[in-house]
């Protein structure tokens, strides 16, 4: 699976968008980018996932770049309660590899009131 | 959305001892479970997969005879930290994953904080 970077920590004012970034310039074809969050001490939460197209879904919007080297997850109104830690993880979805997340360090958001 | 348990969310034990952690899929049947650690401060590192009825594949490092799984049913899978050592202490997280293959989406549990003294 293709590796990201993404900055180690951000920080966001409570009731604006926060915007975060994520580099998977290795990515192939028929990757997918993933992201997830995990609040302290719990387990890791699923936001939103995508192939080529930006998606949206109630909790985030996802925008890729048209050559998908990188993508951006963005949440239209963060609150205290989505600091947190994000990762944006890319993956093959199918064969032997089924299911297989590689979790990286992440970026840390920390919203402020 | 799908809704995965774990038990306990945390234990103590003595070194030596085996602690055994459930980890159960309440609303939906999954092929595939996952097993992950993760030291404080860390990130989450995958330990096996297991898949129902079938010997679990383990990561390399990750030693089988210590950590042992079981995945008997589709909605339940057990790790059993076998004589546990203090290194041992970690938050151990399974995943399950539902049958679609083209999302493989993965719905993780609480958790369950493992200290070993």
């Amino acid at each position: 699976d293709a590796k990201t970077t993404q900055p180690t920590s951000m920080d966001c004012a409570e009731g604006r968008a926060a915007n975060l970034p994520c580099n998977h310039s290795t990515i192939s074809g028929n990757e997918y980018v993933y992201w997830y969050r995990q609040i302290h001490s719990q387990g890791p939460q699923y936001i939103i996932h995508g192939l080529k197209n930006n998606e949206t879904n109630e909790m985030a919007s996802l925008i890729i770049t048209e050559d998908r080297k990188s993508s951006t997850l963005i949440l239209p109104h963060a609150t205290l309660r989505d600091t947190a830690v994000y990762y944006c993880i890319v993956r093959f979805a199918g064969g032997t590899s089924y299911g297989k997340l590689t979790f990286g360090q992440g970026t840390i958001l920390t919203v402020h009131p | 959305g799908a809704v995965v348990s774990q038990h306990p969310s945390w234990v103590i034990c003595k070194s030596g001892t085996s602690v055994k952690i459930e980890c159960r899929s309440l609303d939906f049947q999954a092929t595939t479970m996952f097993w992950y650690r993760q030291f404080p401060k860390q990130s989450l590192m995958l330990m096996a997969t297991s898949n129902e009825g079938s010997k679990a594949t383990y990561e390399q490092g990750v030693e089988k005879d210590k950590f042992l799984i079981n995945h008997a049913s589709l909605t339940l899978s057990t790790l059993t930290v076998t004589s546990a050592h203090p290194e041992d202490s970690s938050f151990y997280i399974c995943s399950a994953a539902l049958r679609d293959w083209v999302y493989n989406e993965q719905f993780f549990g609480p958790g369950t904080r493992l200290t070993v003294l």
